[in-house]
């Protein structure tokens, strides 16, 4: 069964600062992964899907990267603002249908 | 992008009563839809793979009967939680995949269950 971590649980850094956020997953045999952002009590945001066939995906500040083989990914956010602040989650996509199985996320804090 | 819509965003109810909450794909035809779970301070836990003009798959541990899925169209998926009871309290949240075969995932706000 596969099973994801993130680490770390929680992260406060001040605003400016360059900050990687990982993710670890057991099976290797997924078919992609994507980086989810949600705010307290909302839904989530997609942020950066990685096919399997990739190693990474950037969308302005952000840079994902994706070891298949090793089962990690990280979420690189540069310069960060007080607006990044939310709960980070990782979700790898694997099964006919591609259902996510989700890591316990990261709360990031970015104090102003 | 993608948008995904759901309603009620929120909904108080009884013991003992049902309530249907709705997953619309409002920009595209999601023939795979997604329910999930979310309770404080948790991640998101899959409870069932919705596919369009057949029967949900159903995550082990979700019964199927107090969970009824239907997904009677390409843009709508519904969940009726039946016989809600105060466990049942949690942020349910939908989502729906690209029709590509590793599409991506878009979810939708979440609708925010409170049994009493």
């Amino acid at each position: 069964k596969q099973e994801v971590t993130q680490i770390p649980a929680a992260l406060s850094v001040p605003e400016g600062e360059n900050l990687v956020l990982n993710c670890s997953f057991t099976d290797s045999a997924i078919y992609n992964l994507q980086w989810f952002r949600q705010d307290p009590g909302k839904g989530l945001t997609s942020l950066l899907l990685i096919q399997s066939s990739q190693r990474e995906q950037t969308s302005g500040r952000l840079n994902a990267s994706l070891d298949k083989s090793s089962g990690r990914s990280t979420l690189y956010i540069a310069a960060s603002q007080p607006g990044d602040s939310a709960t980070y989650l990782c979700a790898v996509g694997a099964g006919s249908a591609r259902q996510l199985t989700f890591g316990s996320g990261t709360q990031l804090t970015v104090l102003p | 992008g993608a948008v995904v819509s759901q309603h009620p965003s929120w909904v108080i109810c009884k013991s003992g009563t049902s309530v249907k909450i709705e997953c619309r794909s409002l920009d595209f035809q999601a023939t795979t839809m997604f329910w999930y779970r979310q309770f404080p301070k948790q991640s998101l836990m899959l409870m069932a793979t919705s596919n369009e003009g057949s029967k949900a798959t159903y995550e082990q541990g979700v019964e199927k009967d107090k969970f009824l899925i239907n997904h009677a169209s390409l843009t709508l998926s519904t969940l009726t939680v039946t016989s809600a009871h105060p466990e049942d309290s949690s942020f349910y949240i939908c989502s729906a995949r690209l029709p590509l075969l590793a599409g991506e995932q878009y979810f939708g706000p979440g609708t925010r269950l409170t049994v009493t």
